[in-house]
């Protein structure tokens, strides 16, 4: 299994642009998780989604970030506009259901530079 | 509320040397914990997870840890740490869903040979 696949791996781009980040969970599992991980604040939980359908996005930090999960295999997390303090790493994960004895599988993350 | 306590921040151990990282939550119900290892540039990576019956849990790569009810502790172990297990650890406790996984603020481990 090729594992959670998350691209790009670095985005360098400036304040007031677009970004979209991009994420291919493990086929076959049900639930997708997007984090922010940032030195000050740590995990963040963004949003979450179960069967496609988005379930929770009360992590999401502000209007500028929306995401999407269009089918099984893939879901985005477009920030627009992008601000210097949205720099952080930020983890797609996938998990065979929504349930606790479903652990999660974290892709590499995408590093995201807002100058 | 939920909550994972993390105390160090940074740990260095020699390598071959013994390892316990400590991991202390709050949780209103039978708590689901999780360690997790994160390498530079990677993911993080399910080390091990208790869920219920035995205290004691094994894990990957030599990894385990002992789920205390008592003192509201799930410390992870190693018996003889190696080079590459240099990382950042992060203890998580859920509950119901997967959606409620609350992390630790992490320890980074240092091994010196």
């Amino acid at each position: 299994d090729a594992g959670v696949i998350q691209s790009p791996r670095h985005e360098v781009t400036e304040m007031g642009q677009e970004v979209t980040l991009r994420c291919k969970p493990i086929s076959g599992h049900n639930s997708l998780f997007w984090y922010r991980q940032t030195m000050m604040r740590g995990l963040e939980l963004l949003i979450y989604f179960n069967n496609n359908v988005p379930i929770d996005d009360s992590g999401m930090p502000e209007d500028r970030f929306s995401a999407k999960m269009p089918n099984a295999s893939f879901s985005t997390l477009k920030i627009q506009p992008s601000e210097p303090r949205d720099s952080a790493v930020y983890f797609c994960a996938s998990s065979l259901a929504l349930v606790n004895n479903s652990p999660l599988h974290f892709g590499n993350g995408t590093r995201l530079t807002v100058t | 509320a939920q909550s994972v306590t993390q105390p160090d921040i940074h740990i260095t151990v020699s390598e071959g040397a013994s390892l316990e990282l400590r991991c202390n939550y709050s949780y209103g119900a039978t708590p689901y914990l999780f360690w997790y290892v994160q390498s530079p540039g990677q993911g993080l990576q399910l080390l091990l997870k208790y869920f219920s019956g035995d205290t004691l849990v094994q894990g990957i790569k030599g990894f385990e840890a002992e789920f205390k009810r008592s003192q509201s502790s799930f410390n992870l172990r190693k018996p003889s740490v190696h080079w590459s297990d240099a990382a950042e650890y992060f203890c998580a406790v859920g509950g119901t869903g997967a959606n409620n996984l609350f992390f630790g603020t992490g320890t980074r481990l240092t091994v010196i040979p």
